[in-house]
């Protein structure tokens, strides 16, 4: 199994860039999470999906955020334009349901804007 | 507004001797909790689960405790190695609620050899 995989696994940019992370979760999960890690705000959920549809969105920041998950295996976290308060790692992670409630977790993408 | 809290930022335990890393939690909702383990440029790691109808699950060295009247539980590691050094979070969830997980700050452990 080659668990979830992200990419890219480091991305730098200027400010007003658009950015685009990726994830493949596991294959036979039906639920994906995005999450962001910061230093002040600890690991907080951005958006989860249940069969491609996304769920809850309300720990997206700000507009500038949107996610998509356009078929079982592929989903997308876009920020534009970017700003240096994105600056942070962003985790994907995948479940079953109706197998507890644990979370597989991609090893992120740590974004740095500049 | 902290739903699940560890207030150790830090912990240092020699090789061989107990871990015992704690978390408090302040929605009585929660009813299933989650340790994971995190090294660094990792991805978090599932460790062990409990569910609120349990007090104790056991998983090797790894034990987690749940006291839901004073809403905390405790991950304890005997005996701690080494290679258990990383940063640990909990994480709690309401059961039926979405799947989502709400994450503790996070401990970082160190053990010495």
């Amino acid at each position: 199994d080659a668990g979830v995989i992200q990419s890219p696994r480091h991305e730098v940019t200027e400010m007003g860039q658009e950015v685009t992370l990726r994830c493949k979760p596991i294959s036979g999960h039906n639920s994906l999470f995005w999450y962001r890690q910061t230093m002040m705000r600890g690991l907080e959920l951005l958006i989860y999906f249940n069969n491609n549809v996304p769920i809850d969105d309300s720990g997206m920041p700000e507009d500038r955020f949107s996610a998509k998950m356009p078929n079982a295996s592929f989903s997308t976290l876009k920020i534009q334009p970017s700003e240096p308060r994105d600056s942070a790692v962003y985790f994907c992670a995948s479940r079953t349901t109706g197998r507890g409630y644990e979370q597989y977790f991609g090893p992120g993408t740590r974004l740095t804007v500049t | 507004d902290q739903q699940v809290k560890q207030n150790s930022p830090s912990l240092s335990v020699q090789e061989g001797r107990i871990s015992i890393l704690n978390c408090d939690y302040t929605n009585s909702m929660f009813d299933y909790f989650l340790w994971y383990k995190k090294y660094p440029a990792e991805g978090p790691t599932f460790l062990i689960s409990i569910s609120s109808i349990k007090d104790k699950n056991e998983d090797g060295r790894f034990t987690v405790f749940l006291n839901k009247s004073a809403k905390h539980l405790s991950l304890h590691i005997v005996p701690s190695q080494p290679g258990d050094s990383a940063v640990y979070f909990c994480a709690a969830s309401v059961v039926g609620a979405g799947n989502m997980l709400t994450f503790g700050g996070g401990t970082r452990l160190m053990v010495k050899p």
